[in-house]
């Protein structure tokens, strides 16, 4: 089975713009998740998606928001871009029970400047 | 979430067994323990998860204290592959799901 994709693998924005990312699960799953790491607060749980909705959040704020499509293919989207927002963004893929193993992708690096 | 304790970093030499630790002193009876490593440059894969019993896969081996409130992850034999943060994480049927909380983590280097 190909493993989970992101796209694209580097972005640069401006403080301000919004952005896109984009995540493809493995193939038959429907679980889809989203997390940010930096150096500073390491890796951070953004959102989960299942079947099309959103089923967990964490804790950061409504300029962070993703969807899930009927494929499971899920994007998520970051409006107002602040400086603190650049990142590694890491979804996984899973079916989608509690204690079912995730499987990552290789991330989007984002630079906001 | 229960939560995990791991040292910052370890060193390892190639071709020699590695015995990372985790601490989880207020882990409840169904909470599941995970590891999952990140190489340089890439997503987090897991690596093995356990809930009472020692388990071993092609990877490695989870050994999991009597008490359930420390365990360690052994590498049988260290390669250059290796190299990587080692992350301890805990999870509960009852929790919610697709959210792993990650701690710091443990730094592993091999050196050759």
């Amino acid at each position: 089975k190909a493993g989970v994709t992101q796209t694209p693998r580097y972005l640069i924005k401006t403080r301000g713009q919004q952005v896109t990312l984009s995540c493809s699960p493995i193939s038959g799953h429907r679980s889809v998740s989203w997390y940010q790491q930096t150096p500073g607060q390491g890796l951070q749980f953004l959102f989960e998606y299942f079947s099309e909705t959103q089923r967990n959040k964490g804790n950061f704020p409504g300029r962070f928001s993703g969807r899930q499509f009927s494929n499971s293919r899920s994007e998520m989207n970051v409006s107002t871009l602040e400086l603190g927002d650049s990142a590694l963004y890491l979804c996984a893929s899973s079916l989608g029970a509690v204690l079912e193993t995730q499987y990552f992708g290789p991330g989007t690096r984002l630079l906001v400047l | 979430d229960a939560k995990t304790t791991q040292p910052n970093s370890m060193e390892s030499n190639e071709e020699e067994p590695v015995h990372l630790p985790c601490n989880h002193s207020t882990i409840s009876g169904t909470d599941y323990i995970h590891w999952y490593r990140q190489l340089p440059s890439q997503g987090p894969e897991y690596v093995i998860h356990g809930l009472t019993s020692n388990v071993n896969n092609r990877m490695a081996s989870l050994a999991i204290a009597e008490d359930r409130k420390s365990s360690t992850l052994i590498l049988h034999r260290a390669t250059l592959r290796d190299a990587a943060v080692y992350y301890c994480i805990l999870s509960s049927p009852g929790g919610s799901q697709g959210n792993l909380i990650f701690g710091k983590g443990t730094k592993l280097s091999v050196k050759p």
